[in-house]
């Protein structure tokens, strides 16, 4: 158990609707990072926020947002969603040092 | 952050060690080199990470030559629940404005 939560752990919804995932970093974690994983893909980074504030983007649709709320959970909102979006979201956190752990991710299916 | 070169695949017998190499020849010396692993869909696990000096703890050894310029990853004793993807990715530390690249990996299978 890596401490980081995500919530939902399977989804599906249908096309050109939006949807909404949850991650809950480790305790004391300023800084959540968000990657997409597709079947036939690797891990492709999204966004990064660090106590807040983004950091750093990826290849983040402009059809994708995301979050960090004051409590340090973070959000990643997914809206016209296409049959491609079909994909684990993971989520990860970092502490003080410098390795990130990763959450079980949520499956998102669009039909 | 330095690009890494990983083998697509390799095998391993049950009960040995299994040694998972990474090119990273234009590492810089302030970029440490992690390792991490994928088993089936669930979430990348953290192995090991290291700058310069050979690491160890309860998972792997990683060995790091002296230019830097490559890593092996060692399962000293590998087992079936070993079969996972392995990443090996080169980041600057400290730094909360980038993130962590995964390339391909190796996909290693442990064999009965």
């Amino acid at each position: 158990d890596s401490g980081v939560t995500q919530t939902p752990k399977h989804l599906i919804t249908a096309t050109g609707q939006r949807v909404t995932l949850r991650c809950s970093p480790r305790s004391g974690d300023l800084s959540v990072y968000w990657y997409q994983q597709s079947l036939d893909q690797g891990l492709q980074f999204l966004i990064q926020y660090y106590n807040g504030e983004e950091r750093a983007k990826g290849n983040i649709l402009e059809r994708f947002s995301a979050q960090q709320f004051p409590d340090l959970h973070s959000e990643l909102n997914l809206s016209s969603l296409e049959l491609g979006d079909s994909a684990l979201y993971f989520c990860a956190s970092q502490g003080p040092g410098n390795t990130i752990y990763f959450g079980e991710g949520s499956w998102l299916t669009v039909v | 952050d330095a690009k890494t070169t990983q083998p697509t695949s390799m095998d391993c017998a049950e009960g040995r060690a299994a040694n998972l190499p990474c090119n990273h020849s234009t590492i810089s010396g302030n970029e440490y080199v992690y390792w991490y692993r994928q088993i089936h869909s669930q979430g990348p696990q953290y192995i090991i990470h290291g700058l310069k000096n050979n690491e160890t703890n309860e998972m792997a050894s990683l060995i790091i030559t002296e230019d830097r310029k490559s890593s092996t990853l060692i399962l000293p004793h590998a087992t079936l629940r070993d079969t996972a993807v392995y990443y090996c990715i080169v980041r600057v530390g400290d730094n909360y404005g980038q993130n962590f690249v995964f390339g391909p990996g190796t996909r290693l299978s442990v064999l009965p």
